[in-house]
């Protein structure tokens, strides 16, 4: 078990260009979130897969976020237009729906628009 | 929606003192999750908290519930400098929804 894996891990982008992260949960995890994290905050959720479905988003999720999870285990999550305001970083957990309750939360991928 | 708060928002305490981080939460939450992050590292989980009067033990950590207090603690016995980290409570509404929501979190320096 490897563990919940982000890529890239750092990413440096000019405002206005789109980026994308990728998050391979921990093998057997249906369940997958996607949080941001700014410096001195705590985590704020995103979105929610449980399997492929996409069942949860956050209001405070503008239409340049997209998420994806196509065949229920990895998941993508893109970034159109970046924006200053969206420099942080980027948290993806998985966890398993019937076995423990334990959501494990990926190294995270720090995002920087300049 | 739930609000989760955390106190004190910053703790420097000295090695081998006990203290204790308040998670106070503002409506019915079906679980409390405790989490540690290092600097610039991702979050690593400490307790999951499922029923009233639940308590868990870990080492020189130690969590408990209270549901009907809305109330969580995270309590450090004899610290030590390993454990300087910031430590986060989350929790989630009952039903309707999959968002865990974070406290603000406790920024914890043990001096040596």
């Amino acid at each position: 078990d490897t563990g919940v894996s982000q890529d890239p891990r750092h990413k440096i982008t000019k405002r206005g260009q789109n980026v994308t992260f990728r998050c391979d949960p921990i093998s057997e995890h249906n369940r997958l979130y996607w949080y941001r994290q700014t410096l001195g905050q705590g985590p704020e959720f995103l979105t929610y897969f449980q399997n492929e479905a996409q069942l949860e988003k956050s209001r405070l999720l503008s239409d340049r976020f997209s998420a994806e999870r196509p065949k229920g285990s990895f998941s993508t999550l893109e970034i159109q237009r970046t924006e200053q305001g969206d420099s942080a970083m980027y948290l993806c957990a998985s966890s398993h729906q019937w076995v423990g309750n334990t959501i494990y939360f990926g190294e995270g991928s720090w995002l920087t628009v300049v | 929606e739930l609000k989760v708060e955390q106190n004190p928002l910053f703790l420097s305490m000295q090695e081998g003192k006990n203290y204790t981080i308040y998670c106070n939460y503002s409506t019915t939450s079906d679980r409390l999750y405790w989490y540690r992050q290092d600097p610039g590292k991702s979050l690593e989980s400490l307790f999951v908290l499922l029923s009233n009067g639940a308590v868990k033990q870990e080492g020189r950590l130690m969590a408990s519930l209270d549901t009907k207090a809305r109330l969580s603690t995270l309590h450090i016995t004899a610290a030590v400098h390993d454990l300087s980290a910031t430590y986060f409570c989350a929790g989630k509404l009952t039903s309707g929804t999959y968002k865990y929501i974070f406290g603000t979190g406790t920024r914890l320096k043990v001096l040596a």
